[in-house]
């Protein structure tokens, strides 16, 4: 079993939708969770971090995170073409980050 | 405020050669740290400095990699010799000392293939 597990994708929703990305972990004691945004052939991008239980918003992004299962996921509201990237999951082990795979997110016009 | 920056972009060299990496990491940042994805694969740590030391360097691959930062500042990461399963996009990141919050910021990557 991977540390960090996402679905590859790619998740294709219409424009104005809710994109609804989600991301498991194996590591019970794992404290700090982020969501990075890359667009192709440039850098990850941090969009949301997150700490506790419940949910964290952050304008049209809201991070959902529920440690007794393990999971953590991330919700975009009035989806936009521009969104159109890989939406990489992260956990911190130790000091360092553990990636998950990414899954591949396609806005339709 | 500068981000985080690396050197160069792309790097094509050929097998047995030797090449360096450079990363700055952003202005006050005592953390850094070098990453790197081959193709096909998730993003995958190589090792961390805090300052000048290396706190953790249990991702490197084999002792044909080696990552300095002299002095606190920007860091290297040299490969010698460069093989072909060498080929990828190296990131560089930086965060801030808080360990329980640890952002961390990344670079543009450099490309390197190794022919």
């Amino acid at each position: 079993q991977k540390e960090v597990e996402q679905n590859s994708g790619p998740l294709s929703v219409p424009e104005g939708a809710i994109a609804s990305l989600n991301c498991t972990y194996s590591d019970r004691v794992s404290q700090s969770f982020f969501w990075y945004r890359q667009y192709s052939g440039k850098s990850p991008e941090l969009i949301m971090s997150i700490y506790s239980n419940g949910d964290k918003e952050d304008g049209r992004f809201t991070a959902q995170l529920n440690k007794a299962s393990q999971y953590v996921s991330l919700l975009i509201r009035d989806s936009q073409p521009s969104d159109s990237a890989t939406y990489l999951c992260a956990v911190i082990r130790g000091q360092n980050f553990v990636f998950g795979p990414g899954t591949r997110l396609s806005v339709l016009p | 405020e500068a981000g985080v920056t690396q050197f160069p972009s792309h790097s094509v060299i050929e097998k047995g050669q030797t090449v360096t990496l450079r990363c700055d990491p952003i202005s006050g940042h005592d953390n850094l740290y070098w990453y790197r994805r081959v193709m096909g694969k998730e993003i995958k740590f190589l090792l961390h400095f805090v300052k000048e030391s290396k706190q953790d360097e249990s991702g490197m691959p084999n002792n044909r990699f080696l990552a300095e930062r002299t002095g606190g500042t920007y860091s290297t990461l040299k490969v010698q010799p460069a093989e072909l399963e060498d080929s990828g996009v190296y990131f560089c990141a930086s965060s801030q000392g808080n360990w329980d919050y640890n952002e961390q910021f990344f670079g543009p990557g450099t490309r390197l293939t190794v022919l």
